[in-house]
């Protein structure tokens, strides 16, 4: 069992849904929370960043977790075309690594 | 302005040769990191220098052998490459080995034929 776990999709949505991105880890050591970013062919940027349980809000996007259930979310609130990438949740471990999930590619159409 | 930047873009070589990959970061960070990033985007971690010292290596073939010759820059070396080192490697840096927050060059796409 992969540490963080993600569906990789593809998910395909239409200009404007709210998007929902999903992962789960096993890990009950891990205290951070990231969210990255990749459009194709580009490297993961940082696009969120949490510590404890409940939401984290800036502009359209909301990460929450859940540490009860070891849940990790990302919403996008009024998805855009240019929200279309690979989103992957990461955490560190004890030893300093950071753990990504499989990444979920989302599409957004216009 | 690049923060981190890796040259080749891209690599096509054949299996057995011998490559490298340059990584360079103007971000005075203290911590650089290689990944491989496999077909069906799952990346993780290979390598991480802080200072110009390896404190972390995963369990990777000894045909891959990072560099770093002062804290700006981590090279990999791979001997006699395979068919399965073709991926898409990044690499990365952080201010230092307990900040979480990396920032992420733009990877080198290999192919091996």
């Amino acid at each position: 069992q992969k540490e963080v776990e993600q569906d990789p999709g593809p998910l395909s949505v239409p200009e404007g849904a709210i998007v929902s991105l999903n992962c789960t880890y096993s890990n009950s050591a891990f205290q951070y929370f990231m969210w990255y970013r990749q459009y194709s062919r580009k490297g993961p940027e940082l696009l969120m960043y949490t510590y404890s349980s409940g939401n984290k809000e800036d502009g359209r996007f909301t990460a929450q977790v859940d540490k009860s259930s070891k849940y990790i979310s990302l919403f996008i609130r009024d998805s855009q075309p240019s929200d279309s990438a690979t989103y992957l949740c990461a955490s560190p471990s004890s030893t300093g690594k950071l753990i990504f999930g499989q990444g979920t590619t989302l599409q957004v159409k216009p | 302005d690049t923060a981190v930047s890796q040259t080749p873009k891209y690599l096509v070589t054949q299996m057995g040769n011998d490559k490298s990959i340059k990584c360079e970061q103007n971000l005075g960070h203290d911590t650089m990191y290689w990944y491989k990033q496999d077909s069906k985007k799952f990346l993780k971690i290979m390598f991480s220098y802080n200072n110009k010292e390896l404190i972390i290596n995963e369990t990777v073939p000894n045909r891959f052998s990072p560099k770093s010759p002062d804290k700006a820059h981590l090279n990999l070396h791979i001997n006699s490459l395979e068919l399965g080192d073709s991926a898409v490697y990044f690499c990365a840096s952080s201010q230092d080995a307990r900040t979480d927050t990396q920032y992420f060059g733009p990877g080198t796409r290999l192919t091996v034929l």
